[in-house]
């Protein structure tokens, strides 16, 4: 079975810029979660999507947004670039449910100029 | 205070021995508890999860659970070279799927 895939892998952007990066899935799992990693702050998170909802959100300001598709492709986009946006964003997904763990995908290394 | 709190280390042990990672938490409602090790420039790997109160064991690793002391911990027997990495300990509620990470403990196994 696939893994969860995230594209694009690097990106490079200058500050004001909008970025929107992209998770598929492993097959079957219906939830889709965001999570930012910075040496400092360690993973942060950032929403989880199942179903097309939003279910939980964590404490990003709106610049950071997300959406779920049908076929439980996750998208997520940050306006307004600043520097410190500049991380790992991770995807995960999971079964969805009581117990279930996420498994991640290689992540978008975003680094804003 | 935060959610889940972890020793940043570095841990270092030398290989063939155990090396003890542990992990606390704030939410007395988590129900799921997780393992991840993440090597340097990779993401995140699940080695382990335990739901129950005990001990489970998967291989060289066991996780141990004690809800009343909100404390989980990850054990390491035989420790190679090769689990040299950086180890995420995570916590979830029953409602939803919201996961809470600590901050990693850094672990190097000594030839």
């Amino acid at each position: 079975k696939a893994g969860v895939t995230q594209t694009p892998r690097y990106l490079i952007k200058t500050r004001g810029q909008q970025v929107t990066l992209s998770c598929s899935p492993i097959s079957g799992h219906r939830s889709v979660s965001w999570y930012q990693q910075t040496p400092g702050q360690g993973l942060q998170f950032l929403f989880e999507y199942f179903s097309e909802t939003q279910r939980n959100k964590g404490n990003f300001p709106g610049r950071f947004s997300g959406r779920q598709f049908s076929n439980s492709r996750s998208e997520m986009n940050v306006s307004t670039l600043e520097l410190g946006d500049s991380a790992l964003y991770l995807c995960a997904s999971s079964l969805a449910g009581v117990y279930n763990e996420q498994f991640f995908g290689p992540g978008t290394r975003l680094t804003v100029l | 205070q935060k959610e889940v709190e972890q020793n940043s280390g570095p841990l270092s042990v030398p290989e063939g021995a155990i090396a003890s990672l542990n992990c606390t938490y704030s939410d007395r409602g988590s129900q799921s508890f997780f393992w991840y090790r993440q090597y340097s420039g990779k993401s995140p790997e699940l080695i382990m999860f335990i739901y129950s109160n005990g001990d489970k064991e998967d291989g060289r690793f066991t996780a141990q659970l004690n809800k009343a002391s909100q404390y989980v911990s990850l054990l390491i027997r035989d420790s190679q070279p090769s689990d040299s990495a950086t180890y995420l300990c995570a916590v979830s509620r029953y409602t939803g799927n919201q996961f809470y990470f600590g901050t990693g403990t850094s672990l190097t196994v000594i030839p």
